[in-house]
């Protein structure tokens, strides 16, 4: 089946490095994304992978694996705005027709501590 | 440049009241998506729509309309509310199912029936 697994929550202190994993299980892997999301707002678009490796930009970079079915999220110099939820998506190629779907994770929520 | 707009930011219904909420996007995407964000679980895909004039069924269709009159436009319907609807719902643009750039949120809109 398709499933993507994201810890519920996790606390980190500001100014520090948190990483946040999700590892997934579909049968047409096409890409993978990051969203942040703070509480009450909308998703914003944080990163999109597709091959393997470590992609950067500025202080948050996400890593792929295609073969473990694993990425993560690493967030550096934590500031307090930093506190959110962080939802990973998978882009899938559906069987039955050939089109793609969106799987999402239910979310890790982040909480800086000062 | 306003991205996506979405209205109404609230709404309290009473079962069996009908409603509309109202998309646009003036990033002259293709496609574009109704969500539904509910608790401890990933965002759910109502329906979807690949181009002006398409719309097709997504995750959770039932109970919900949709119409893609113009390019810029993507309109949800509940015809008979139901508590089981209270929810948050998002609309989203993008390039084919999220491209490299992934999608674009409207602010969302949070439905309450009674």
């Amino acid at each position: 089946g398709q499933n993507i697994d994201q810890p519920t929550e996790m606390t980190a202190t500001e100014g520090a490095i948190v990483q946040i994993n999700c590892t997934y299980q579909t049968s047409g892997f096409n890409g993978l994304f990051w969203y942040q999301q703070h509480a009450g707002e909308a998703p914003t678009f944080l990163s999109y992978n597709v091959l393997d490796g470590l992609e950067e930009k500025g202080r948050f970079s996400s890593f792929l694996s295609r073969s473990k079915g694993y990425s993560y999220l690493l967030l550096k110099e934590l500031q307090m705005k930093d506190s959110a939820s962080y939802l990973c998506a998978v882009r899938d190629r559906a069987r039955l027709n050939s089109n793609y779907q969106l799987i999402w994770g239910a979310g890790t929520k982040l909480i800086i501590k000062p | 440049n306003a991205g996506v707009t979405q209205t109404p930011k609230f709404r309290v219904l009473k079962t069996g009241q009908s409603m509309t909420l109202l998309c646009a996007q003036d990033m002259n995407h293709e496609y574009m998506y109704w969500y539904r964000q509910d608790p401890g679980m990933g965002l759910r895909l109502i329906h979807y729509s690949v181009g002006e004039g398409t719309t097709a069924k997504g995750e959770v269709p039932d109970g919900y309309n949709v119409s893609r009159l113009k390019k810029q436009n993507f309109l949800l319907g509940l015809e008979s509310a139901a508590p089981s609807q209270t929810s948050v719902y998002f609309c989203a643009s993008s390039e084919p199912w999220g491209g490299e750039d992934g999608y674009t949120f409207g602010s969302g809109t949070r439905l309450t029936v009674v």
